[in-house]
């Protein structure tokens, strides 16, 4: 099983331009999250999806910040336009039903 | 209150000491404990997950108080490469979707 994987690994981009992070889950997962972490707010929750239906974005912090998940094995995180604050390293992670959270290795992201 | 709160850090131990993790979670009605490990620069691995009667893992030992809200990780015999920082997971309320992390405690073991 490759696990979760992510595109890019890192991204250097400067502020205001559109930044978008891939992520394919494992395969037969039914659940798909997405993180991000920091050093001052730790590992924050942003959206998650069920069955590729976005459940609770509640997260999300700001309509700067967009996800989509068209199909079950692929999701995008889209920043648009991008701040030096969202600079920070987004994990996404895959589940099935009821089951512990794999998480990919991460897209470390820095907004100049 | 955060909803999830961890001892503070970090931990420096020697190899073969015993060092313990402790964890508090303000909702009541959280269903689901686990103890991740995230090494430096790598994304979290679950550790193991936390049951009502307690559960041990070879040198890792979990306990979980319900009354108080409260969550341990007990690890013996301390290798170098326990070195990582160890969350604190808690589902929310009564779902099983969403987990809040807690912020973590790093853990150095010395030589």
């Amino acid at each position: 099983d490759a696990g979760v994987i992510q595109s890019p690994r890192h991204e250097v981009t400067e502020m205001g331009q559109e930044v978008t992070l891939r992520c394919k889950p494992i395969s037969g997962h039914n659940s798909l999250f997405w993180y991000r972490q920091t050093m001052m707010r730790g590992l924050e929750l942003l959206i998650y999806f069920n069955n590729n239906v976005p459940i609770d974005d509640s997260g999300m912090p700001e309509d700067r910040f967009s996800a989509k998940m068209p199909n079950a094995s692929f999701s995008t995180l889209k920043i648009q336009p991008s701040e030096p604050r969202d600079s920070a390293v987004y994990f996404c992670a895959s589940r099935a039903s009821r089951e512990t959270q794999y998480f990919g290795p991460g897209t470390r992201l820095l907004v100049l | 209150r955060k909803e999830v709160e961890q001892d503070p850090g970090p931990f420096n131990v020697p190899e073969g000491a015993t060092v313990a993790f402790n964890c508090t979670y303000s909702n009541s009605a959280s269903q689901s404990f686990f103890w991740y490990r995230q090494d430096c620069r790598k994304e979290p691995k679950l550790l193991m997950s936390v049951y009502s009667s307690g559960n041990e893992d070879g040198r890792f030992t979990a306990q979980l108080n319900r009354a108080s809200q409260y969550i341990s990780l007990l690890i013996r015999d301390s290798k170098l490469s326990d070195s990582a920082t160890y969350l604190c997971v808690v589902n929310i309320g009564t779902s099983y979707d969403k987990v809040i992390f807690g912020p973590g405690t790093s853990l150095s073991v010395i030589p």
